[in-house]
This record gives structure tokens, C-alpha cells and sequence, in this order.
């Protein structure tokens, strides 16, 4: 079965630094996600993205968070000023079609902000 | 808002037990419901859903039927296997509003031989 590829499965960087995380998503998918699970939480939405623009985001997803489908084929989530709060396990997902429920996930990276 | 809450884990059981785990939902619209499954070192992956009331999903032996009245969609199997071991997310979706997905904690489950 196709997958999503996320690079790379662990980050860690300092408070106030750039993180770029990348994901390939699935080559004939349309539509793309972001999600953050922080240890002992729930898996929340931050974005989605669809004919290179935010379709849609949630309130975690502020000025310090950018997304970008730079090549058509890599999808990034930035990251410009990490905080320790941003310490979570980012999930890439895509999927075929607005209307098709199956959601394809990647594996994950892993951010530790020190 | 939308929220679903589920059993926390870890859950752990011999090898050909029943399996349960309940799952309940708030919802403000028609929401879809989903189980997904995430095994060590992999993605979330979707087992089964449901998109009405009084539907069953069905995937692997396992089930869940959406239940309106109870607001609630329980997954269950009837006798799990080491290779089930895993953790599972509740997830509903509200169709009218967007795509995204909203998650439950996950629970964890350990099958023991």
C-alpha cells in the first residue's frame, strides 16, 4: 500500500530556533494535513492545505506555524520560534479526494525542544 | 465543541479474548466515526468507520456500530491475537464542517501470549 513518508522521525532543537518538518504525502492525493500529538494528549488538528493554500486551521496553528508545498511533492510544516510547548510527535496525513474518508497517516516526527 | 473521549489504557490481555473499548462523542453536527490504529513505529492507520447511525464498520474482526442514542461507537473484537497489539483512536468528523478530525486520547493495548 502507498504511504506517507515523514523526515526526519526525531528532531531536537534549542527554544527559538527554526524546525522544518517534512513530509512526503502520497503521490495522487489532493488534500493534506497537519497534526501534533504532546506525550499524554490527543492527537489535535492543526492544518489543512489544498490547492496550495490553508483550507483550514485550528487555534493552536498561529503566526509561528507555516506550511508549504514547496515542489509538489514535499509538504513541510515550519516551525519559525519553537517553545518548549511545541515538544510533540507531528503527524503528516493526506488523502485522495475531499470526499473519500481514508485518511492516510505518516509515522511521525518525533520534536523535542531543549 | 466536538470531543470524544475513550477508555484509557494500557489494556492488557491474554491472547483469543474479548476485546472492548469504549468510546463516546459530543458532536455539534451529523459527525462520521472512525477507528484508527497505530502500531509501534508506524502511522495511524484507519480500521473501520462508520458514517450513519445504526451502521456497523467491520475490518479484522474487529467492530463498531454507531450508535446515535448512546452517542457512542465501541470497538470490539472477539478474540485478539499478539499481533493486535496497538494503540486505537476514537475519531469523529463532522462532514458539513471541514475535514478534520477529531481525536480521542487513544488507548493502548498489549496482547499477551
Amino acid at each position: 500500500e502507498p504511504e506517507v513518508t515523514q523526515t526526519p522521525s526525531h528532531q531536537v532543537t534549542q527554544m527559538g530556533q527554526e524546525v522544518i518538518l517534512r513530509c512526503v504525502p502520497i503521490s495522487n492525493h489532493l488534500y493534506f494535513y497537519w497534526y501534533r500529538q504532546i506525550l499524554g494528549q490527543k492527537v489535535e488538528f492543526l492544518v489543512s492545505f489544498y490547492n496550495n493554500e490553508i483550507s483550514e486551521k485550528s487555534e493552536i496553528f498561529d503566526d509561528q506555524f507555516s506550511v508549504e508545498r514547496p515542489d509538489g511533492s514535499n509538504f513541510t510544516l515550519k516551525i519559525r520560534s519553537t517553545k518548549l510547548e511545541d515538544s510533540a510527535m507531528y503527524f503528516c496525513a493526506s488523502r485522495i479526494e475531499r470526499t473519500n474518508e481514508k485518511l492516510f497517516f505518516g509515522s511521525g516526527t518525533q520534536l523535542s525542544v531543549l | 465543541g466536538d470531543s470524544v473521549t475513550q477508555m484509557e489504557g494500557p489494556v492488557t490481555l491474554s491472547e483469543e479474548a474479548f476485546l472492548t473499548i469504549n468510546c463516546t462523542y459530543t458532536a455539534t453536527g451529523y459527525p462520521s466515526l472512525f477507528w484508527y490504529v497505530q502500531y509501534p513505529g508506524e502511522g495511524l492507520q484507519l480500521l473501520l468507520k462508520a458514517t450513519k447511525a445504526d451502521d456497523k464498520g467491520s475490518n479484522k474482526g474487529f467492530e463498531a456500530t454507531y450508535r446515535k442514542e448512546t452517542t457512542s461507537f465501541h470497538l470490539e473484537k472477539g478474540s485478539v491475537q499478539v499481533s493486535d497489539s496497538a494503540v486505537y483512536f476514537c475519531a469523529l468528523r463532522i462532514p458539513a464542517a471541514g475535514n478534520k478530525l477529531t481525536f480521542g486520547g487513544g488507548t493502548r493495548v498489549l496482547v499477551k501470549p
